[in-house]
C-alpha cells in the first residue's frame, strides 16, 4: 500500500541555519503530497502541497519540489527561526478521490538563538 | 478565516465509559475526516465520511468506534467502550480540496 517514509529526528539547528527534512513516498499513480506542521499544544496545520510532479510548494519561507523520478518530496528553508520549532509532518493522498490522508512518522525541529 | 473546531479539548474518562468527541467541519467542505495520534506516534486515519455515509474506515475503526452527523453543523465520533489504548490526540478534518484539521481533543482513558 501507499507509505511515506521520513527523516527521523530530532533535527537541532541554530537560528539562520539550513533546513532539509527528507521524505520519500511510495504510490501507484500520482499522489498528491504535502507537509503539514503541528507546533506544540497546537493541531496541524497546512504548510505547503504539491499536485502533480515538478510542482514546488511554497509557504512562510519554506519550500518542497514534487520529484516523481526520486519519489520525494523533501521540505527545506534557508534560514530557520527559533519560532520554526515544531513537528513537520510530511503525507501523501492517493490519486482518487475521497481517499485520506497518510502521514510520515513527523520529524522534530528544534531551533535554539 | 473559516476553521475546524472540535470540543472539548480535553477529555478524562474512565475504561469501558463511552465518549463522544465533537467537530464542527468547514461549512461548505464535504468530505470528513477523524484521525488519531498517539504520543510520539504518526498520525493514523480512523474514518472518512461522505455524502452522509462512511466512505473508507481503516483497521483501527473497529466495531466500537461509530460516526455520525446529527445536524448541518456537527460530525462526532463516539467510542462506545473506552479501552487505554484509545488514549490519544483525536482530529477531525473536512475538505473540499485540501484537509483542513481542528486543534484536537486528547482523550486520556484511565
Amino acid at each position: 500500500g501507499d507509505s511515506v517514509t521520513q527523516m527521523e529526528g530530532p533535527v537541532t539547528l541554530s537560528e539562520e541555519a539550513f533546513l532539509t527534512i527528507n521524505c520519500t513516498y511510495t504510490a501507484t499513480g500520482y499522489p498528491s503530497l504535502f507537509w503539514y506542521v503541528q507546533y506544540p499544544g497546537e493541531g496541524l496545520q497546512l504548510l505547503l502541497k504539491a499536485t502533480k510532479a515538478d510542482d514546488k510548494g511554497s509557504n512562510k519561507g519554506f519550500e518542497a519540489t514534487y520529484r516523481k523520478e526520486t519519489t520525494s518530496f523533501h521540505l527545506e528553508k534557508g534560514s530557520v527561526q527559533v519560532s520554526d520549532s515544531a513537528v513537520y509532518f510530511c503525507a501523501l493522498k492517493g490519486a482518487q478521490a475521497g481517499t485520506a490522508l497518510i502521514f510520515g512518522k513527523g520529524t522534530t525541529l528544534s531551533v535554539s538563538s | 478565516e473559516p476553521e475546524v473546531t472540535q470540543t472539548p479539548s480535553h477529555q478524562v474518562t474512565q475504561m469501558g465509559q463511552e465518549v463522544i468527541l465533537r467537530c464542527v467541519p468547514i461549512s461548505n467542505h464535504l468530505y470528513f475526516y477523524w484521525y488519531r495520534q498517539i504520543l510520539g506516534q504518526k498520525v493514523e486515519f480512523l474514518v472518512s465520511f461522505y455524502n452522509n455515509e462512511i466512505s473508507e474506515k481503516s483497521e483501527i475503526f473497529d466495531d466500537q468506534f461509530s460516526v455520525e452527523r446529527p445536524d448541518g453543523s456537527n460530525f462526532t465520533l463516539k467510542i462506545r467502550s473506552t479501552k487505554l489504548e484509545d488514549s490519544a490526540m483525536y482530529f477531525c478534518a473536512s475538505r473540499r480540496e485540501t484537509q483542513y484539521f481542528g486543534p484536537g481533543t486528547r482523550l486520556l482513558v484511565l
